[in-house]
């Protein structure tokens, strides 16, 4: 069966610029996850959606960064005037519903170079 | 903020060898998780711990949940070179977090021939 997938799987951008990183859950997986993963570091929880509730943003780590999730499917994370900190491996999951008891299934994951 | 401490950062052994990765936390966590990761994917789930005490085993592998649910061990017998990756704790703090996972450094394993 289809897995996570995440497109583009490279993105090489300059320094202020957009970016858009797309992520397909499972089908029938109601809770995305979006984690940043930097060189040799663990991962870092950015945002969450379950079903029609309001997504939990807490870890965006500045107002650049925001994502959407339509139609309860497809979800993109946006990167606006990308800086080289941003730079890293951005990781999507999916669950069947939030909770820790839950798998989460994982995307390969968007290589992300600012330069 | 609930952080997870992984230990070691990295190992290096010889076939055969056993080792032992531990996770630590000042908080408690409704439910840990482990995961391995291989070099251009994502972490793979190996286990949730749940229960305060509990031990899971699969194949080589012993999971260990700490009494108080704040601290975990992975421990691995006999490793062979198979094994070598990134292995993740993860932990659920539940409550108004829940299902937002928080994840330790991590334990890049490598195992020789």
């Amino acid at each position: 069966g289809a897995g996570v997938s995440q497109s583009p799987s490279n993105k090489v951008t300059e320094k202020g610029k957009d970016v858009e990183l797309r992520c397909d859950p499972i089908s029938g997986h109601t809770a995305l996850y979006w984690y940043r993963q930097s060189l040799g570091q663990g991962l870092e929880f950015l945002i969450y959606f379950q079903g029609n509730s309001a997504p939990d943003k807490s870890g965006l780590p500045s107002d650049r960064f925001s994502a959407e999730r339509t139609g309860g499917s497809v979800s993109t994370l946006t990167i606006q005037r990308t800086q080289q900190e941003d730079s890293a491996v951005y990781l999507c999951a999916s669950s069947l519903a939030a909770g820790g008891t839950y798998e989460q299934y994982f995307g390969p994951g968007t290589r992300l170079t600012v330069t | 903020t609930q952080l997870l401490e992984q230990s070691p950062q990295f190992l290096s052994i010889q076939e055969g060898e056993n080792l032992t990765v531990y996770c630590n936390s000042s908080s408690v966590f409704s439910s840990l998780q482990w995961y391995r990761q291989e070099p251009g994917e994502g972490p793979v789930l190996l286990v949730t711990v749940v229960t305060g005490g509990e031990v899971k085993k699969l194949k080589r592998l012993t999971f260990q949940f700490g009494d108080a649910r704040k601290d975990s061990s992975l421990h691995i017998t006999a490793a062979q070179p198979g094994d070598t990756g990134l292995y993740l704790c993860a932990g659920d703090a539940g409550g108004t977090s829940y299902g937002k996972l928080t994840f330790g450094q991590g334990t890049i394993l490598t195992v020789h021939p």
